[in-house]
């Protein structure tokens, strides 16, 4: 198995523009989640979903962000504007829960820098 | 919702000494307790977890100890080695779905 894939690996982008972030699960995986790290603030989960449907996003930051799941092998975090203090990682991870099994498995992350 | 504070925020052993680092949650339904290590640059990886049935779970130098009661766990490193150096993550979950992550101890194991 490849893992859980996002792209692009790095992002630079200036003030004002959408950036879109992407990742694929692991195949089989039932849910996937968004995180963002940064120094100040650590390892925050964004959002995450189970089968395709958002369950909690009370972790998005504010309205210029926002992240869909139209099918079970692909999600997208989508900023729009970003703003410099977007600068982070984000990392998304995908699990399963068949079987009671409740690894995250974490892709390689974006690093997203705005200027 | 679930806090889950991490101390120390860093630790430095000499080689071979043990390491221990503590985590404390909030929420008592919490039942899944992962240990993540995110070397530099790196992604999170698991390296051992704990559910809340167990009290203690071992894999080689690597052990987890759990006190349901106190809501608290622990890592424990054996005979550490310099390639143990990176930042360790603890998590508490209910479901094993949600992880709320501590703040992180970057290990530094001096050779």
């Amino acid at each position: 198995d490849a893992g859980v894939i996002q792209s692009p690996r790095h992002e630079v982008t200036e003030m004002g523009q959408e950036v879109t972030l992407r990742c694929k699960p692991i195949s089989g995986h039932d849910y996937l989640f968004w995180y963002r790290q940064t120094m100040m603030r650590g390892l925050e989960l964004l959002i995450y979903f189970n089968n395709n449907v958002p369950i909690d996003d009370s972790g998005m930051p504010e309205d210029r962000f926002s992240a869909k799941m139209p099918n079970a092998s692909f999600s997208t975090l989508k900023i729009q504007p970003s703003e410099p203090r977007d600068s982070a990682v984000y990392f998304c991870a995908s699990s399963s829960t068949g079987g009671a099994v409740y690894e995250q498995y974490f892709g390689p992350g974006t690093r997203l820098t705005v200027t | 919702g679930e806090n889950v504070e991490q101390h120390p925020s860093t630790l430095s052993v000499q080689e071979g000494d043990s390491a221990v680092i503590k985590c404390t949650y909030s929420d008592s339904a919490s039942n899944y307790f992962p240990w993540y290590k995110q070397e530099l640059g790196k992604r999170p990886q698991l390296i051992i977890d704990i559910r809340s049935n167990v009290g203690e779970k071992k894999d080689q130098r690597i052990a987890v100890t759990l006190n349901k009661t106190a809501k608290h766990f622990s890592l424990h490193i054996t005979e550490t080695q310099p390639e143990d150096s990176a930042v360790y993550f603890c998590a508490a979950s209910k479901k094993g779905n949600k992880l709320v992550f501590g703040a992180g101890t970057i290990l530094r194991v001096k050779s």
